[in-house]
This record gives structure tokens, sequence and C-alpha cells, in this order.
């Protein structure tokens, strides 16, 4: 079993609605849950971190946590063509002082005009 | 405030031959990592610095890549000797928190 996983996609979504984008991992001692974007050759950027079980909310951006089920979601309302991306999920390992990311293999977005 | 700097940003190298990149984190951070980002593919932690000490580096091919963080600050990654397969682009990304990674613009490779 892959430590995280992502459906690659794409996703097409039409522009206003909402974008759902969903990544399991299989750590069950796991803490911090983060979601990148990346735009075609560029480096990921920050969007949302979660560390609590529940939903995060943040703009138009949702992040919802569920350490039982191990699932972590983001949520994008008001989905503009400016979203389009690959959006990627990331685990922090858990324990010692090691704290780099696990990332999935990333979710391709596109919002339709 | 300046962000994480890398360079170069682009190399083309033949296989066996050996290359390095060079990494400039934010001010003050005390965490470095360098990732290797296979195209469609999530990046993967190569290895990790707490100041200028290794905290990780399980998944570093050691028998041909290697990493030090100069005086806890720049940071070179070296790799000998190069194959096919380590096409890619190199990410630095440094941190002062958990949570917080600002990556750099990366170090595309290819490796012909």
């Amino acid at each position: 079993q892959k430590e995280v996983e992502q459906n690659s996609g794409p996703l097409s979504v039409p522009e206003g609605a909402i974008a759902s984008l969903n990544c399991t991992y299989s750590d069950r001692g796991s803490q911090s849950f983060f979601w990148y974007r990346q735009y075609s050759g560029k480096s990921p950027e920050l969007i949302m971190s979660i560390y609590s079980n529940g939903d995060k909310e943040d703009g138009r951006f949702t992040a919802q946590l569920n350490k039982a089920s191990q699932y972590v979601s983001l949520l994008i309302r008001d989905s503009q063509p400016s979203d389009s991306a690959t959006y990627l999920c990331a685990v922090k390992k858990s324990g010692g002082g090691a704290d780099g990311l696990t990332f999935g293999k990333g979710t391709h977005l596109i919002i339709q005009p | 405030e300046a962000g994480v700097a890398q360079s170069p940003r682009y190399k083309i190298i033949e296989k066996r031959q050996s290359v390095a990149f060079w990494c400039n984190p934010i001010s003050g951070h005390a965490t470095l990592y360098w990732y290797q980002q296979i195209l469609g593919q999530g990046p993967k932690l190569l290895i990790q610095f707490q100041n200028n000490g290794v905290v990780d580096d399980s998944q570093l091919p050691k028998d041909r890549f290697s990493a030090e963080r100069l005086k806890g600050v720049d940071s070179t990654l070296k790799i000998q000797p190069a194959k096919l397969e380590d096409s890619a682009v190199y990410l630095c990304a440094s941190s002062s928190t958990v949570g917080v990674r600002d990556f750099g613009p990366g170090t595309r490779l290819t490796v012909t």
C-alpha cells in the first residue's frame, strides 16, 4: 500500500462549482497534513495545513481531516480557471525529529471556463 | 524576505558524469530539505538537515548521492555518477516551524 494515495485525475470541474480533492494515508500515527498547489513547471506552494479532525476553512479553501478513516480532503469553492493546477497531499512523518513530508502523486485539476 | 535560492536552474549532463546543486535557504531557517520530483510524481524526500546535522537521509541513494550543509546555512547536493533515472527536478525547501515549508524554484536535471 502506498503511503499517500491520490487519484491522479484529471479532475474536470466547471467554473464556479466546488472542486473536491481526496487523499488517503497509511501511517495511522501521522499528525500533520498539508495541501500544496503546483502549477506546471513551478515549485509547490502551501495552501492549507490541518492537524485536528474536522474542517479548517481559509477563504475559498476548506481542508477536512478524518484520522479514524485516514483521509484528508480539500474543497475549493467557486472554482476559478486560475485554480487549474496539480494539488499535492502531504503527510508529516510521525515520531522523532525527522519531519520531512511524504507526498502523494497529486491530482491534476482542470477548471473549465 | 528573500525566498529559497537554488542554482543552477537547469542542467543537462551525460550518464556517468557528476553534477552538483546549490541551495541557500531563507535566513534564519534551521531546517533544510532536499526533495526529488520525477515527472508525474510528488516530491520525494532525499535528506533533511537541522542546522548542519543530518536528521533523515533514509531515502538518499548513498552510493551515488551526497549532501552537505556548510556552517548550517547553504547546502549542496551531489550526484556521482549520474544515471538516466536521476532525471528530475531537485527541490530545496527550508522551514522554521513544523508545517511551514518554503520551496525554492528547483533545478531541472536531464541525464542523457
